[in-house]
This record gives C-alpha cells, structure tokens and sequence, in this order.
C-alpha cells in the first residue's frame, strides 16, 4: 500500500512555544490530506481537511488559528501548533487519500506531542 | 449522537476463538465502510473494506446491513497477534473530501 510518513514522530515542548508536524506522501500525489487527533482511550477526532493550494477545512471547535495548515504541495502539508499548552498534548495523526485507490485513506505513523 | 458506535470491549479470549465486532452507524446516506486496526501507540491500519455482498479475507469476515446499518467482523482462530484495537470506519461519498467518520474501536486481547 501507499507510504505515508510523519515528521516527527515524538516531541516535547514548553508551554507557549510552537510546533510544527509534517506530512508526506511518499510514493503518490495527495490533493487531500487529513489531520486527526486522538487522546487517549478516545476515537479519532477529524481536526481538518488540508487541500493543496488552498485553504484547509476546519471542524467545528478546532480554532484555525492555534492549528495552522499548509498544503503546499501534493506531497507535503504541515501542522503547526501554536502556542502550545498541556491540554494540546495529544497524538496526532494524518492522513492522504490515494486518489487512484478511490477513497482508501492512508495514515502517518503520528506524532506525539507532550506539552509541559 | 456519534456516527460510529461500537462496542468498546475490551474482548479477552484465548487463541483460536472466534469471536465478532458490531458497530453501528447513524448516516444511511454513507457508502463505504471499513475496518481499521490499530495497535497500541500506533496510527490505523487499513484491515478491510466491507462490502454489500460481505467479503471475507483468511480469517476474517466482514458483513454489511444497509437496512440496519450495522456493520461485523468476525475473527476466526484468533492469534496471538490479533491483540490490538480494532476500528469501524465510514466514508459518506457523497462528501468530495472523503470524510472518514470513526467509532471508539474494540479492543481485543487474545491471551495463549
């Protein structure tokens, strides 16, 4: 199956600071990619729809400007947290659609953020 | 009201049981399902797709009511590998951006 890799795959911060996550599509191009998040115990929470070269797609609750988007390209769209705090720590996890697989989505390995 | 219910276990059973998930969904508009499995710490894995007519794969069956919007799997002769947590997943099609709705997952541990 498709590749998709994440970068990095663990991170602990201070409060306040920013952290960026970055996805990638190895072996195909990704006009879609999604970023979830899960806390523990709990099912995986859609936090946005990332779509190159345009604006991500947000869920309700998730405040666009604490977690920025960017899809840059068809292989690569990032995660910025902003001004992190303990409450943001969490897994965090993305994903890319195999547009030639129909709506097979692929995920990261994630990212576990620790904010202290 | 979630999307995806399921059953969140956990299910203990030794190896070479059988045993069977549920998950039910709230959508009747939803088109593709799946099952995913997750290991503990580690991003979903793509299991199977489910389809209309039921498909089975090895070990593992998957079945679909569209009139009860319920959704199975069952596992045969259950490894010790098998442990994990296991996802039931539905795609609304007619969302372009091909949202993946998920449930809470079973947790299944198979004990030797």
């Amino acid at each position: 199956g498709a590749v998709v890799s994440q970068h990095p795959s663990w991170v602990i911060c201070k409060s306040g600071t920013s952290v960026k996550i970055e996805c990638r599509s190895l072996d195909f191009q990704a006009t879609t990619m999604f970023w979830y998040r899960q806390f523990p115990k709990q099912s995986l929470m859609l936090m946005a729809t990332s779509n190159e070269g345009s604006k991500a797609t947000y869920e309700q609750g998730v405040e666009k400007d604490k977690f920025l988007i960017n899809h840059a390209s068809l292989t690569l769209s990032t995660l910025t947290v902003t001004s992190a705090h303990p409450e943001d720590s969490s897994f965090y996890i993305c994903s890319a659609r195999d547009e030639a697989f129909g709506y097979t989505q692929y995920f990261g390995p994630g990212t576990r953020l620790t904010v202290l | 009201r979630k999307e995806v219910e399921q059953d969140p276990g956990p299910f203990n059973v030794p190896e070479g049981a059988t045993v069977a998930f549920n998950c039910t969904y709230s959508n009747s508009a939803s088109q593709s399902f799946f099952w995913y499995r997750q290991d503990c710490r580690k991003e979903p894995k793509l299991l199977m797709s489910v389809y209309s007519s039921g498909n089975e794969d090895g070990r593992f069956t998957a079945q679909l009511n569209r009139a009860s919007q319920y959704i199975s799997l069952l596992i045969r002769d259950s490894k010790l590998s098998d442990s994990a947590t296991y996802l039931c997943v539905v795609n609304e099609r007619g969302s372009t951006l091909g949202r993946l709705y998920f449930g809470r997952g079973t947790q299944l541990t198979v004990w030797p």
